[in-house]
This record gives structure tokens, C-alpha cells and sequence, in this order.
């Protein structure tokens, strides 16, 4: 089955400084490639999404490109806010398009003032 | 647009007792998929329903059961509880068209186990 591997944490960052957060993908086909983020005490949100290779997600002033090449699906955020601050999961269908999500072990990000 | 939205917030149970929790979700959304996220873990697939059957199971026990409604809203309810149950529990919807079938999160609910 589909599975992935993420960055661990905790990530703890001064604001205004570049983020990225790793993530490498194993599956079968392409299936789209998901980034969630969990503010303290909330559900999750789903931050953005890539539906193809080479498609690029963005949302909130973060970014993600799907790379096929790498299986790869890294987070960045050029100028990180304390808002920013939450638990983030990279994520993927389990082996179909309706099917389950698999998550990431999730990365704690803090951002300093 | 109501989002997905889940009750209660907050559920304190004692062991060996049983619980039902419930979930809405998202207008036009048909699937509902439930989740368990331990203190401080990614959140575990439980199982989905569509057409108010359970269409995938994670490796969860018998204990955890669910139902979907005729209006696509869903419960699930826990038997026997342990003290390993206590746990966020959320809940997505979705809809089963076209290649991207996203999952929208509800906010959960917490579940205490004592």
C-alpha cells in the first residue's frame, strides 16, 4: 500500500525565516498528495493539495510541488508567522482515490517572535 | 456553507462503558470516514461509509461500529471501552467523483477514558 515518510520534529523557527518541512511518498500510480495542518486543541485543515506530477499546491503563502522524480512533496513557506505555529501532516490516498487517507508522523513547528 | 461538524466536543467515559459519537458532514458530501488520533500521533483510519454500508475497515476491533443515515450524517459508537480509547476522534467527509476525492476534517471529539 501507499505510504509516506515525513520530517520529524519539533521544528522551532524565528519569525520571518524560510520553511521547509520534508516529505517522500511511496505509492502505486500518482495519486494526489495532500498537506494538513492541526492548530492546538483544533481538528485538521487541509492546507493544500497536488493532483498530478509536476502540479504545484499553494495556499496561505505556503507552497508544494509534487515531484515524481524524488517522490517528494516537501512544504515550504518563504517568511514564517507566529500564526504559523501548529502541527503539520503530509498525507496521501491509501490505494484509490475513494479511499482512506495515510498520514505522516506529522511535524511540530514553533515559531518564535 | 456549514463545514463538518462533529459532537459533542468533549466526552469523559469510564472504562467498560460504551459511547456513541456523531458526525454531519459537509452539504453535498456523501462519505463520511472516521479517524482516531492518539495524544501526540497521526490520526489512524477507523473505517468509511458510502451508501450507508461500511465500504473500508482499518485495524481497528469489533468494538468500534459505525452507521450512516439516509442523510449521509454518521455515528460511531465504541463498546467496552479501555483506557487505550481515549483519543481525538475525527471525523471527514467527502465526495466520490472525479480523481481528487478530498477529505474535509471535522474539528473532533475528545474522548477520555477513565
Amino acid at each position: 500500500g501507499n505510504s509516506v515518510t515525513q520530517m520529524e520534529g519539533p521544528v522551532t523557527l524565528s519569525e520571518e525565516a524560510f520553511l521547509t518541512i520534508n516529505c517522500t511518498y511511496t505509492a502505486t500510480g500518482y495519486p494526489s498528495l495532500f498537506w494538513y495542518v492541526q492548530y492546538p486543541g483544533e481538528g485538521l485543515q487541509l492546507l493544500l493539495k497536488a493532483t498530478k506530477a509536476d502540479d504545484k499546491g499553494s495556499n496561505k503563502g505556503f507552497e508544494a510541488t509534487y515531484r515524481k522524480e524524488t517522490t517528494s512533496f516537501h512544504l515550504e513557506k518563504g517568511s514564517v508567522q507566529v500564526s504559523d505555529s501548529a502541527v503539520y501532516f503530509c498525507a496521501l490516498p491509501g490505494y484509490s482515490s475513494a479511499s482512506k487517507i495515510i498520514f505522516g508522523s506529522g511535524t511540530r513547528l514553533s515559531i518564535r517572535p | 456553507d456549514a463545514g463538518v461538524t462533529q459532537s459533542p466536543t468533549h466526552l469523559i467515559k469510564t472504562r467498560g462503558q460504551q459511547v456513541t459519537l456523531r458526525c454531519s458532514p459537509k452539504s453535498g458530501h456523501d462519505t463520511v470516514s472516521w479517524y482516531q488520533q492518539a495524544l501526540g500521533q497521526g490520526p489512524q483510519f477507523i473505517f468509511q461509509y458510502y451508501e450507508e454500508e461500511e465500504r473500508q475497515r482499518g485495524n481497528f476491533p469489533d468494538r468500534f461500529s459505525g452507521h450512516q443515515f439516509p442523510n449521509y450524517s454518521s455515528e460511531l459508537n465504541v463498546n467496552a471501552l479501555l483506557l487505550g480509547d481515549s483519543a481525538l476522534y475525527l471525523c471527514a467527509s467527502s465526495r466520490r467523483e472525479g480523481r481528487t476525492d478530498t477529505q474535509y476534517f471535522g474539528p473532533g471529539t475528545r474522548l477520555t477514558v477513565l
